[in-house]
């Protein structure tokens, strides 16, 4: 089983709408949590950490779950340029190291 | 302004030649990682050094070689000894920290072909 899981897509979403997707992690003594945002052919850019109880900016709402180990992401009122890889990550324990899940692509159309 | 920088963009390697990609940060962090990402799938950690002089091996260190000897600097080798090593190759940076939020930051990427 792979540390951290996602499903990798796409996801197709109608611009406007509401899309939601989790991401599972294998490691229940994982200390931190985050979604990154990837562009094609670019770097990954960190779009929110997650916190216990929940947060939210803007458009786009986190959720953890320690119970069931996994993480979520919602984005609201979609635009085209959500169109994207979103990165599940994961630190561990001890120390900075951070493990990555494969992905999740959305594509926002008209 | 504040960033990471990695150098090439694109570099092309040919067989049995050995390659440097450079990265270099002025966010005075003193943790750097070098990642490998093929094409859908996740980043996996290549080396990482959280103070000049030292470095560890990360997940797939085979092939690899590194050196950190500034703060600012930690450039990649690719050896003839890696023999598959077309990839996107991202460079990041990190204060190192207790605080559980603290996340890394990416430069722009170098993109490895072989001929």
């Amino acid at each position: 089983r792979k540390e951290v899981e996602q499903d990798p897509g796409p996801f197709n979403v109608p611009e406007g709408a509401t899309v939601a997707f989790n991401c599972t992690y294998s490691n229940s003594a994982s200390q931190s949590f985050f979604w990154y945002r990837q562009d094609c052919r670019k770097e990954p850019k960190l779009l929110m950490s997650v916190y216990s109880s929940g947060n939210e900016d803007g458009r786009f709402t986190a959720q953890l779950n320690r119970a069931s180990q996994y993480i979520s992401l919602l984005i609201r009122d979609s635009k085209l340029s959500d169109s994207a890889t979103y990165l599940c990550v994961v630190r561990g324990a001890a120390g900075n190291k951070l493990t990555f899940g494969g992905g999740t692509r959305v594509l926002v159309k008209p | 302004d504040g960033g990471i920088t990695q150098s090439p963009k694109y570099l092309f390697r040919k067989e049995g030649q050995n390659v440097t990609l450079s990265c270099e940060q002025n966010l005075n962090h003193d943790a750097m990682y070098w990642y490998r990402q093929d094409p859908g799938q996740g980043l996996r950690l290549i080396y990482y050094s959280q103070i000049v002089n030292d470095f560890q091996k990360g997940d797939i260190a085979e092939g690899y070689s590194v050196s950190r000897e500034k703060k600012e600097s930690f450039p990649l080798t690719v050896t003839s000894a890696q023999k598959n090593p077309t990839a996107f190759y991202l460079c990041a940076s990190s204060r190192i920290s207790t605080r559980t939020q603290e996340t890394q930051y990416f430069g722009p990427g170098t993109r490895l072909l072989v001929l």
